[in-house]
């Protein structure tokens, strides 16, 4: 069964700094999809980033981009120049390819403080 | 483009009762899963309806159960609820393709049992 997990349940960086959200996941699949969502107090679930197993390059989205290591089974978030509006709860998910349920981590939640 | 909606926002119930939640998917897209979120914990996957079909379930037990309607909205309905079943309930629709099935999520209803 596939697993995810979260080792930072709480998280607290200065606006504008640099943070890096862990994510570690097991799978005997060859071919999944990883995500990280972001869940602010207004409970909406908001894709931040997502990644297929199969493409070497990390991705990237704007000030998002992830640190993909397949081998080690790890998938992290950095999150640059942060800004207030970062503050929420941030899950790291797993998608097989085989189906397509997302097994999610507990979640970490990020304070953005100005 | 309207995004997921889900009614309603809000509900509380006894022990013992039964619920039904709604959730209308994004335009176009013909797949729906829903998630339980209990507080403090990551979402955990419920069940998913293709073509008002279900098409996987989690470990949930049979009073879990769902419909999903020819323009594609669903219901997540609950029977004989338990304190347990207290959470933030999650619905997610997306573009059943074959490959990567990104799902977009709604707001979530809150469901308190007492």
């Amino acid at each position: 069964a596939q697993t995810v997990t979260q080792s930072q349940p709480e998280m607290s960086v200065q606006e504008a700094e640099t943070v890096t959200l862990s994510c570690t996941y097991d799978t005997s699949e060859s071919n999944y999809y990883l995500f990280w969502y972001k869940q602010p107090p207004s409970r909406q679930m908001i894709l931040v980033i997502r990644q297929e197993a199969y493409k070497q390059q990390n991705a990237t989205e704007n000030r998002f981009s992830v640190n993909f290591q397949k081998a080690a089974k790890s998938f992290s978030l950095k999150i640059s120049d942060s800004q207030l509006g970062d503050t929420a709860m941030y899950f790291c998910a797993f998608m097989g390819d085989s189906n397509y349920q997302l097994i999610w981590g507990a979640g970490t939640k990020l304070i953005i403080k100005p | 483009e309207t995004g997921v909606t889900q009614s309603p926002t809000h509900l509380i119930k006894t022990r013992g009762q039964q619920v039904t939640l709604r959730c209308s998917s994004q335009s176009g897209h013909n797949t729906v899963s829903w998630y339980q979120q209990a507080l403090g914990q990551g979402p955990q996957f419920i069940f998913q309806y293709y073509r008002e079909e279900e098409n996987g379930r989690g470990n949930f037990p049979p009073r879990f159960s769902g419909l999903q309607f020819p323009n594609y909205s669903s219901e997540l309905n609950v029977n004989a609820l338990e304190l347990d079943d207290s959470a933030l309930y999650l619905c997610a629709s997306s573009l059943f393709r074959g490959l990567i099935n990104e799902q977009f999520f709604g707001p979530g209803t809150r469901l308190t049992v007492l």
